[in-house]
């Protein structure tokens, strides 16, 4: 099946600071998924993006699906941004997603 | 919309004991899935329907765990009996077929 790696595994950082989420995948995409899970566990949907770029607010994503990766950028960070980003793929034929290991993401005050 | 409805939050019960899970979708989506998160292995996929119709359940880890959804608007994953491997974090989830997923708040199921 399709796999999944993103990087880094885990970022510190302070408040106020940019980053760069990325993720690679091993084969065509139809859907491209990133999600924040936070503190308490919920799984909240950030931008369905497979190719292309989105923005919304802080956030921005950008997805090359012919060079099989995506960007998730956050900037200027805030304490509520604290929390596990997942990347999420299916490819053509199935509509599964596979989950990378995620991004565990800290931000310090 | 109130989006993926799963109850209940929390479970605890004792191993050997049934455990059944329930799941509302978003009217509407007529994809639905059922993941399992836990540390050693993450979010992985147990199930998932389309049209109500059992897709691919290469994830489901064993005959203990069966899961059905006898229609549009409702699905639950029964596990019988229980272990405490089966402990873990169960999502549902739904999609209008091969658009964006949205996930329910999850339940925490913890055999004892």
């Amino acid at each position: 099946g399709i796999q999944v790696e993103q990087s880094p595994p885990d970022l510190i950082l302070q408040e106020g600071a940019n980053s760069t989420l990325r993720c690679n995948f091993s084969d065509s995409v139809n859907n491209l998924q990133w999600f924040h899970q936070n503190p308490w566990g919920q799984l909240i949907n950030l931008f369905y993006i497979p190719s292309g770029t989105k923005q919304n607010g802080r956030l921005s994503a950008t997805t090359v699906a012919t060079e099989r990766y995506s960007l998730l950028y956050i900037s200027s960070s805030q304490t509520t941004d604290s929390g596990v980003y997942f990347c999420a793929v299916s490819n053509f034929g199935n509509e599964k997603l596979t989950f990378g290991t995620g991004t565990r993401l800290t931000i310090i005050p | 919309d109130a989006g993926v409805i799963q109850s209940p939050r929390h479970e605890v019960t004792e191993m050997g004991q049934e455990v059944t899970l329930r799941c509302k979708p978003i009217s509407g989506h007529n994809s639905l899935f059922w993941y399992r998160q836990t540390m050693m292995r993450g979010l992985e996929l147990l199930i998932y329907f389309n049209n109500n119709v059992p897709i691919d359940d290469s994830g489901m880890p064993e005959d203990r765990f069966s899961a059905k959804m006898p229609n549009a608007s409702f699905s639950t994953l029964k596990i019988q009996p229980s272990e405490p491997r089966d402990s873990a974090v169960y999502f549902c989830a739904s999609s209008i077929t091969r658009t964006e997923a949205f996930f329910g708040q999850g339940t925490r199921l913890t055999v004892v």
